[in-house]
This record gives structure tokens, sequence and C-alpha cells, in this order.
């Protein structure tokens, strides 16, 4: 496609519930990106892909998350045992990498409500 | 550790009237520096970045900003500001060795008034 979609565009859960959340890259793309958007904190990195390198998992904030790439193109972050404060906009981003090609596309997020 | 502020949190300004964000970093070592809008309802893209060369960068929509390496700032100007400009400004840092993974400023709200 021509950007980075992500789905779905809202997922409201139960505290205690898993769930999935999706991102297809910008064909071509090697680096990927989660991030989240909360009003508390702000933009947060999570999680990178690169390529076949072990992921850089630095941002994930316990570890209730966690993230796979499969075949170096759609992502997938997971949240087990969901809580209110896991509450914001999961934001997916890609981009080129080498070259000095440092550009991130964001995708349009998914907006998770715990109830 | 590494920090990125964004000195206002709310501007509110008129048509045609100047902005001017200030946006200040901490780290040590050698960064690739990014303001990136999210108009209403829409996501994040990017107005401009800075990696390296000249310092005054130009981006899209008439916005610009500088580098000013002494003091750890990239602010971002407009001249002009138009209501279509209002919209959520982020700054964000990525270190060069750090694979491109952005830290963001905490966003500065800015609403144009016609």
């Amino acid at each position: 496609g021509a950007g980075v979609s992500q789905s779905p565009s809202n997922k409201v859960t139960e505290k205690g519930k898993d769930v999935e959340l999706r991102c297809d890259p910008i064909s071509g793309h090697t680096a990927l990106y989660w991030y989240r958007q909360s009003l508390g904190q702000g933009l947060e990195f999570l999680i990178y892909f690169q390529g076949n390198s072990a992921p850089d998992k630095s941002g994930l904030p316990s570890d209730r998350f966690s993230a796979e790439r499969t075949g170096g193109s759609v992502s997938t972050l997971t949240i087990q045992r969901t809580q209110q404060e896991d509450s914001a906009v999961y934001l997916c981003a890609s981009r080129l990498a080498g070259g000095g090609i440092y550009e991130q596309f964001f995708g349009p997020g998914t907006r998770l409500t715990v109830l | 550790a590494q920090s990125v502020s964004q000195h206002n949190h709310h501007v509110i300004l008129s048509e045609a009237a100047s902005l001017e964000l200030g946006c200040n970093y901490s780290y040590g070592g050698t960064v690739n520096l990014f303001w990136y809008v999210q108009y209403p309802g829409q996501h994040l893209q990017l107005l401009l970045k800075y990696f390296s060369g000249d310092p005054l960068v130009k981006g899209i929509k008439g916005f610009e900003a500088e580098f000013i390496k002494s003091k750890f700032s990239f602010n971002l100007r407009k001249p002009s500001v138009q209501w279509s400009d209002t919209a959520e400004y982020f700054c964000a840092v990525s270190p060069t060795d750090s694979g491109g993974k952005l830290q963001f400023g905490a966003g500065t709200q800015v609403v144009v008034t016609p």
C-alpha cells in the first residue's frame, strides 16, 4: 500500500483480556517501530525491528507486552492481561534503513481502551 | 538520560502572526532532529528534519527550523501562520547510534484563530 496501515483502528477490551494490534509497514521498509501515545506519558518508544536482527525491546513497559515481525513485513504487538493504564493510541512507523534515510512514516494508530 | 523539552504546551495565535516553537534536548552524542505535526484527526507526518550540514532547514508548508548545536536547540518557525496550521507539533530526537528510534517532546498544541 501507499502508507503504513494499522488494524483495528479502535479496540475496546476488558481488563485482564489479551489484545493483538497489527501493523502493515510500507513495502520495502526494513525498519519498523512501535510507539504509544497517551495523555499522561506523551509519545513513547516501545520496540524496534530492523531486518533479521534481534529487536530492540528497551521501551516495552512490562513483560505483558511483546511484539513480533513475520517475514520482515507485518508486525503484531500483543498485550497480555490488559490493564487500564494500557489505554492509549498505539502507533506503528516504518522507514527505509541505511543510506542516511531516517524519516519514519507513521500509521493512523490503534486506539485501545481498557475498561 | 536523554530528554526532549518543548517550551510551550499550548499556543494560541491569529492568522498571519509569526510562530516559533522551542525545542531543547539533552544528549551528549550526535543526533538527528525532527519536527512532526499531527493535524486534527490525522496521523503524524514529518514537517522537517536535520541530519547534518546547513543548520537552517526548510520543510513543508513554509516551516523552517534552526539547529543551534551550542544550545542543544532545534526551534521551529513559520513567519505567517494560517488557520490550517492548527495542529499539535512534536519535536523528536534520534541519536545516530540508536537505530533511528525517536524520543519525542511532550508536544505543543497550536490553535490559529481566523
